[in-house]
């Protein structure tokens, strides 16, 4: 199965906040990440946090770590239409020529309705 | 600051014909890069990385292959197209394993 396991889908009003959730497997992870993919668009970067925080804040945008659950968290403030997208969570996982792989969840569909 | 393009932008292929996907990245020098492939189920597949000129992994075989001519440019290419290659196909960069940037992708439809 998946090493990173994401929800595939949620629904929120505008205005409302928005968590999507995901597990990792990988405890040697240095970094954790959040792509957001619009439609027809690339990936693009939205957050990471480092593997000794718990916390991250950006704006909106707030990052929980759970290293013992391995459970990984965003939280959009006030959703608004444009953040209706997929949004992927990314685990960083060193290997043995420190190439940097990333291992993807599916990815969670994210639909703001007005 | 850095720049990652893809071209084209979308292409629509016949079977058993060649392909050529270019990605070329401005603004840093000696990138990792990456290939991927997002097929409709969305998840995103790893097919190639290179860390350096002409050094080329693969990550699972396929019909596809990766060269590495120049130290900012990655290509993806087939000599025979089939149906399951259709899919979108995303570039990536990053500084010596850390944070992977993404390109804006290719939608490429394989008939």
């Amino acid at each position: 199965g998946e090493d990173v396991e994401q929800s595939l889908f949620l629904s929120v009003r505008e205005g409302d906040s928005s968590v999507i959730n995901c597990t990792y497997t990988d405890s040697s992870s240095t970094y954790l990440y959040w792509y957001k993919q619009e439609p027809g668009a690339g990936l693009q970067l939205l957050t990471y946090i480092f593997s000794n925080m718990d916390m991250k804040q950006d704006q909106r945008l707030t990052v929980l770590l759970n290293k013992k659950d391995k459970h990984l968290s965003l939280r959009i403030a006030d959703t608004q239409t444009g953040d209706s997208a997929i949004y992927f969570c990314a685990e960083s996982q060193m290997t043995t020529d420190s190439w940097g792989k990333l291992q993807f969840g599916a990815g969670t569909q994210v639909v703001v309705t007005p | 600051s850095q720049t990652i393009h893809q071209w084209p932008a979308t292409l629509v292929q016949p079977v058993g014909s060649p392909l050529s996907l270019e990605c070329t990245v401005e603004g840093t020098s000696n990138p990792n890069l990456y290939w991927y492939r997002q097929a409709a189920g969305r998840g995103l597949q790893l097919l190639f990385y290179s860390v350096g000129i002409g050094q080329i992994s693969s990550e699972v075989p396929q019909n596809l292959s990766a060269s590495r001519p120049q130290d900012r440019q990655f290509i993806l290419s087939s000599k025979k197209l089939l149906l399951s290659d259709s899919g979108f196909y995303l570039c990536a960069w990053s500084a010596a394993g850390d944070t992977q940037y993404f390109g804006p992708g290719t939608r490429l439809t394989v008939l």
